[in-house]
């Protein structure tokens, strides 16, 4: 019964390598998020999609390119991965439809890039 | 970009003590929220608040929307060794570009000894 899940929750992988990352919710919502949180637990958000179409892109790289296949996915896939790209990365997702604010976290994916 | 300021940085309580915290912005909110993070896990909502003044409490929690919209604070009364964790809050405005856009303080690390 996971609200908000991701997949890998480790990922330790080398500089220069791409990766991806998957969010899935089953909460019925319609907007979703990716979330950066750093060493000193700082959260930023990165993007947000609604219904398939992107509405937030913070100033992010380009080597970041989010997915949403569908309402309940949105993916996350890193190219030439750097050594700054470590961090946690969570998913998050809520109901714009039904006028709510209130966001739901995954679990977080740990990103180490060697 | 916004800045939310939270205070304290860390608090180290004994149990049963009550904490309290705070977060600031020089901009407005329409929404407050506060999360708390457990290590290794995602952001879990404790409490949302809608309405400036408005007081809300979940168990030994208590939130409030300040009246200038500028603020909010978060009590927790009786505390035991579970409450251990990063409690963080978030601001959001309700504007067409910025909906869903939350921003973050910057936590309040809370230990709890017996």
């Amino acid at each position: 019964d996971t609200a908000v899940s991701q997949t890998p929750k480790y990922l330790v992988t080398q500089m220069g390598n791409d990766k991806s990352i998957k969010c899935e919710q089953n909460l019925g919502h319609d907007t979703m998020y990716w979330y950066k949180q750093d060493s000193k637990k700082f959260l930023k958000i990165m993007f947000s999609y609604n219904n398939k179409e992107l509405i937030i892109n913070e100033t992010v790289p380009n080597r970041f390119s989010p997915k949403s296949p569908d309402k309940a996915h949105l993916n996350l896939h890193i190219n030439s991965l750097e050594l700054g790209d470590s961090a946690v990365y969570f998913c998050a997702s809520s109901s714009r439809l039904a006028g709510a604010d209130t966001q739901y976290f995954g679990p977080g994916t740990r990103l180490t890039v060697l | 970009g916004q800045q939310l300021n939270q205070s304290p940085q860390s608090m180290f309580i004994q149990e049963g003590e009550d904490v309290s915290m705070n977060c600031t912005s020089s901009s407005i909110f329409n929404t407050w929220l506060w999360y708390k993070q457990d290590p290794g896990e995602g952001p879990v909502l404790l409490i949302a608040l809608y309405k400036a003044g408005e007081l809300t409490s979940n168990g030994r929690l208590t939130a409030q929307f300040g009246i200038t919209r500028k603020d909010s604070f978060l009590n927790i009364s009786a505390s035991i060794p579970s409450d251990v964790g990063i409690y963080f809050c978030a601001g959001q405005r309700r504007a067409t570009d910025s909906w869903g856009k939350l921003q973050f303080g910057a936590g309040t690390q809370v230990v709890v000894t017996p």
